[in-house]
């Protein structure tokens, strides 16, 4: 089945403590990326990879991390967690980065203590 | 800045209804539109998607409606059904790195 796994889907966790959330697709998807949601504000995309070793920025990038080493795999690090990066996190990832159809994980909802 | 706006915030229906969400947007320079749907405790399901070219595009009981010149995009839904409650997004993709802006949805309630 075509899926983009994110893992774990709940966390709560204390502030400065590193945490990495992990997502993996196995759908050959060029394009992925990272968004937060939150409240009132709506989906804001962190950071985003056209390919393997090819990553930017998104519209809220401070305080996160991002890796992409392989193409299936696309890790959101945070070096230290503030209470203000409690949210609900969502990866996805899509064939190519224009016209194509954005599939999504589950989400991550994360707690910072 | 481009900025997306989906009216109304919520909606209640009564089941068989046929329903219009609706979305605008700030700048027309765009290259495609989404629709997707959010399930409470799930991701978002892409629904459809409009290239900048296309006026409309449909799937089942889903039709979207794209007026790029006036910033406007349109959901209808035929025939509404229980399961089609949920919260409705539409987000439009501004620039050639891929970054989708997204409205704040729309929540919909289908009344048996």
């Amino acid at each position: 089945e075509a899926q983009v796994t994110q893992n774990p889907r709940y966390l709560i966790t204390v502030t400065g403590k590193k945490l990495t959330v992990t997502c993996s697709q196995n759908m050959n998807h060029e394009y992925m990326s990272w968004y937060r949601q939150d409240p009132g504000l709506g989906l804001r995309q962190i950071y985003y990879s056209m390919n393997v070793e090819v990553t930017d920025k998104g519209d809220v990038p401070e305080g996160y991390k991002v890796s992409r080493k392989e193409k299936r795999n696309f890790p959101l690090i945070l070096e230290s967690p503030s209470p203000n990066q409690t949210s609900l996190y969502f990866c996805a990832s899509s064939l190519g980065q224009l016209n194509q159809p954005q599939h999504f994980g589950d989400g991550t909802r994360l707690s910072i203590l | 800045k481009q900025e997306v706006t989906q009216i109304p915030a919520a909606l209640s229906v009564p089941e068989g209804e046929n329903l219009v969400l609706n979305c605008s947007f700030t700048d027309s320079a765009i290259y495609n539109l989404q629709w997707f749907r959010q399930d409470p405790g799930k991701g978002l399901t892409s629904l459809l998607l409009i290239q900048s070219s296309q006026r409309e595009q449909t799937s089942g009981r889903l039709n979207a409606s794209l007026d790029k010149s006036s910033g406007r995009s349109t959901l209808y839904i035929a025939a509404s059904q229980p399961g089609d409650s949920a919260t409705y997004l539409c987000a439009v993709k501004g620039g050639s790195q891929g970054n989708l802006i997204f409205g704040k949805g729309t929540k919909l309630s289908v009344k048996p």
